[in-house]
């Protein structure tokens, strides 16, 4: 299977504890991106690397989420004392960029639960 | 910040009967993108519009782009239960995608 893969698929923790979870984009393509998805919600955008730099960050990204991708291939997100509202699928993306427009091709998610 | 809506929100349709879904913004969309995704699944490409007065068609789907660039729709001809899912809009609002809320289709045969 060649396309975006994430680990784990599902994630139950307690309210205060560390999560981190890793995608894999596609093997070419050059800008990776993450979103949260809450239940009757579309994708919300968190951030986004464009090789290894990370290039944009929403608002949505608090202080106790870090998101790195140290070599340009695969990415990590960290959420540190995690809380309740926490609780959300959390999708990767990749894409290759060529020009003004490009499609992001979604991974299969990370379904995190805080009790 | 920018807002991406889409109506309806829930739509149940015979098996055989056609569905539609409406994109709308208030600002001017640079190109929209729709997706599908599954019951418990992620969210899939289907088709991307760029240009003013868009009409693309994937077989029984037809994906249409306003004139002025400030809405979208997607167009089912003889739903299946295959369909089912639910179909989200999205705005690409730079390098990211600014999503609707979504339809959720449901088909009884």
């Amino acid at each position: 299977d060649t396309g975006v893969s994430q680990d784990p698929r599902h994630k139950i923790t307690k309210r205060g504890q560390n999560v981190t979870f890793r995608c894999d984009p596609i093997s070419e393509h050059n800008r990776l991106y993450w979103y949260r998805q809450t239940l009757g919600q579309g994708p919300e955008f968190l951030t986004y690397f464009q090789n290894e730099a990370q290039l944009e960050k929403s608002r949505l990204l608090s202080d106790r989420f870090s998101a790195e991708r140290p070599k340009g291939s695969f990415s990590t997100l960290e959420i540190q004392r995690t809380e309740q509202g926490d609780s959300a699928m959390y999708l990767c993306a990749s894409s290759l960029e060529k020009g003004m427009f490009e499609t992001q091709y979604f991974g299969p998610g990370t379904r995190l639960l805080v009790l | 910040g920018q807002q991406v809506m889409q109506i309806p929100q829930y739509q149940h349709v015979q098996e055989g009967e056609d569905f539609t879904t409406y994109c709308n913004s208030s600002t001017t969309l640079s190109n929209i993108q729709w997706y599908k995704q599954r019951p418990g699944g992620h969210p899939v490409f289907l088709i991307q519009l760029v240009k003013s007065g868009e009409v693309k068609k994937q077989k029984r789907l037809t994906f249409q782009f306003g004139e002025a660039k400030k809405n979208s729709s997607l167009h089912i001809t003889a739903t299946q239960t295959t369909d089912v899912g639910t179909y989200f809009c999205a705005d690409q609002a730079g390098t990211a995608l600014i999503f609707g809320k979504g339809t959720t289709l449901s088909v009884s045969s």
